[in-house]
This record gives C-alpha cells, sequence and structure tokens, in this order.
C-alpha cells in the first residue's frame, strides 16, 4: 500500500526553465509534507516543507504548493540549473499517535537539468 | 554536512552474521530515526527514539533491533542476517518537536 506517489520516475528540463516535480498521497491523516534531494552515495537533503494548514510555502528558487482536497502536492524550482540534478522525494508525516514522526517516502523522481 | 555522523559507511559480511550500526545525531537533536533504502522499497521507515526511549515503530524485523544511548547516540542491531538485508541505512534526527528530519550519509550494508 503505497501512500505516497511520485508517478513520474524522471523528469529532464533545460537549464533556466521551470523544473515541476509532482505527489499524491492517498493518506487524509497526513498533516506534513516535506521535500528532500538526494545525490548518489549521500543522504537525502531537507529542501522545504510545508503544513496542511498552508497552500504554499517558498524559499528561495523553491515553491511548494499542496492541494489538500486533490491530495497532491508538487515542487516548483525556479530556474533550473545543472546543480539541481538530482533524486528528489516526496515525504509526508501524520501528527499524533504512533505515527507522529514517521516519515513516508514517495519512490523518488530523477531530475536532469541539461546546459 | 547536515551534522548527523553515521559508521561505518560501508559493511560486507555474510548470510548470518551480526553488525551494528552506528548514528550520532545533530547536536541538540532527541530524536533519531532509522530508515533502509533497498533498491525495490525507496526509503522505509524502521523505527524513531526520543531522548532514550523508543517513540514509533515502523515495519522493522524482529531480527533488527536498536536503541538510544544516555548521550543521544544510536545504533541498529541487525542478526541473522538475510541477502535481502543488503541495502542502505540510514539514520537521521531531528529537536524534539521538529517535523524536519536530517539524514546521516548513511551505511551501505552488503550481505554476501
Amino acid at each position: 500500500d503505497q501512500q505516497v506517489k511520485q508517478n513520474s520516475p524522471s523528469l529532464s528540463v533545460q537549464e533556466g526553465r521551470i523544473s515541476i516535480l509532482n505527489c499524491d498521497y492517498t493518506n487524509s491523516m497526513f498533516d506534513y509534507f516535506l521535500w528532500y534531494k538526494k545525490y548518489p552515495a549521500e543522504g537525502p537533503t531537507f529542501l522545504i516543507s510545508i503544513s496542511s494548514i498552508k497552500d504554499k510555502n517558498e524559499d528561495g528558487r523553491f515553491t511548494v504548493f499542496l492541494n489538500k482536497s486533490a491530495k497532491h502536492l508538487s515542487l516548483h524550482i525556479v530556474p533550473s540549473q545543472p546543480g539541481d540534478s538530482a533524486v528528489y522525494f516526496c515525504a509526508a508525516s501524520a501528527s499524533g499517535g504512533t505515527s507522529y514522526g514517521k516519515l513516508t517516502f514517495g519512490q523518488g523522481t530523477i531530475l536532469t537539468v541539461h546546459p | 554536512d547536515s551534522g548527523v555522523t553515521q559508521t561505518p559507511k560501508h559493511l560486507i559480511t555474510a548470510t548470518g552474521q551480526r553488525v551494528t550500526l552506528r548514528c550520532s545525531p545533530r547536536s541538540g537533536d532527541l530524536s533519531v530515526y532509522w530508515y533502509q533504502q533497498s533498491l525495490d522499497q525507496g526509503l522505509q521507515f524502521l523505527i524513531q527514539y526520543y531522548n532514550g526511549e523508543e517513540r514509533a515503530k515502523g515495519n522493522i524485523l524482529e531480527r533488527f533491533s536498536a536503541q538510544q544511548f544516555p548521550d543521544l547516540h544510536s545504533e541498529l542491531n541487525l542478526s541473522s542476517l538475510e541477502l535481502g538485508d543488503s541495502a542502505l541505512y540510514f539514520c537521521a534526527s531531528s529537536q524534539g518537536g521538529g517535523r524536519e528530519q536530517f539524514f546521516g550519509p548513511g551505511t551501505r550494508l552488503t550481505v554476501l
């Protein structure tokens, strides 16, 4: 039962253009969402997060949008740079109970930004 | 550099053996989490400790156990190893009430 899904295994974008990575979730108890970037042979690096009480959060070139009714979130990277090429993971967590603290990850999307 | 350290970086062992993976959280972080990343399963939550106490448990096998010590470092013990236990094992930490988790570089375990 995959509660967090990233349906695009890969995405290729030209440098300077926008990269849009998508994520869908099924568990309505999720109330906090995060994006991580991962390079080979390294651990995931935290990028940006959003609480379910918001629909948008910005940090520099990165913006995360949350559509609770559609159970969908997206990460926008503008402008994309070759150094952004990595695997991007969407993750979700629920507050309270025995699930608190546990991150549920999507399968990841490989982003390639071409010069 | 996230501030989370993990040792060893690589571990090669044989089936049936037992290994210990070590994690030191970021300074000031009370929570430690363990995740397993295998090729076909993605990143899977194993277990969480908060200030020495077990807080949450995922699909952790009975052959696996963990603990968090008074200095807040954590160890993940894997015993009776099987080929399918070969994976990357990540440790993450967070502040007591923080929702963001910061990951270490991982330990790559290969069971032959």
